[in-house]
């Protein structure tokens, strides 16, 4: 079944603690995003990475780390630093090709507390 | 700065058709995209338009006019299941995707 997974789709923590998201696809895409979504904006984002081994900081990326060690896998870890890390947050995969469409995982609501 | 303008809100009647604007102010442009987001859930792929002209895809079809920097999503026959915000994004010269806030539309019977 192809697709790209995010657990859990609610996480809650307490402040000060770190968290790690977990991003998954077997789409076989090189390109992963990381976007973050609060009600009443646009996606804003976070981290990318166009290929293994590589990424590049995006609009917002203090208080968030990642890493791509492998091309199925592309985790957020949202730390201490984030000064207001309850959002959504939604992983997407590049398609690649002409349109280079991005396609989305169904996200994880982060809480903090 | 770049920037997309959509309303913020709109509503329609089930059945119906309704035309939902998106206005482009970008660094270059390589392609606009209109994606659906039911709430509480991720945004899907409904539409690509990279060209000036109307893409049809059964009850939609998005336009692109890129002299004007504009888009519309039309929406034929409207049914209760479209309720949803429907977000325009702009792939700008550096190939990153700028996106709009979104139109949060409702659907009455």
């Amino acid at each position: 079944d192809g697709g790209i997974t995010q657990s859990p789709k609610y996480l809650f923590r307490k402040e000060g603690q770190n968290v790690t998201l977990s991003c998954e696809q077997n789409l076989n895409h090189d390109a992963m995003y990381w976007y973050r979504q609060d009600p009443g904006q646009g996606l804003r984002l976070i981290y990318y990475s166009q290929i293994v081994n590589d990424f590049q900081k995006g609009d917002i990326a203090e208080g968030y780390s990642v890493s791509r060690e492998k091309k199925e896998s592309f985790p957020l870890t949202v730390t201490s630093a984030q000064k207001n890390p309850t959002a959504f947050y939604l992983c997407a995969t590049g398609g690649g090709g002409d349109t280079d469409t991005q396609y989305f995982g169904p996200g994880t609501r982060l809480t903090v507390l | 700065g770049q920037n997309i303008d959509q309303p913020t809100e709109m509503t329609a009647t089930e059945g119906a058709i309704v035309q939902i604007n998106c206005t482009y102010q970008t660094s270059g442009f390589n392609g606009l995209f209109w994606y659906q987001q039911h709430a509480g859930e991720a945004p899907t792929f409904l539409s690509y338009n990279v060209l000036d002209g109307l893409e049809e895809k059964g009850r939609f079809s998005s336009f692109l006019s890129r002299s004007k920097g504009y888009s519309y999503l039309l929406l034929k026959e409207l049914q209760m299941k479209d309720s949803a915000s429907y977000i325009c994004a702009v792939k700008d010269s550096n190939y990153q995707l700028i996106w709009g806030a979104g139109t949060k539309l409702i659907i009455k019977p």
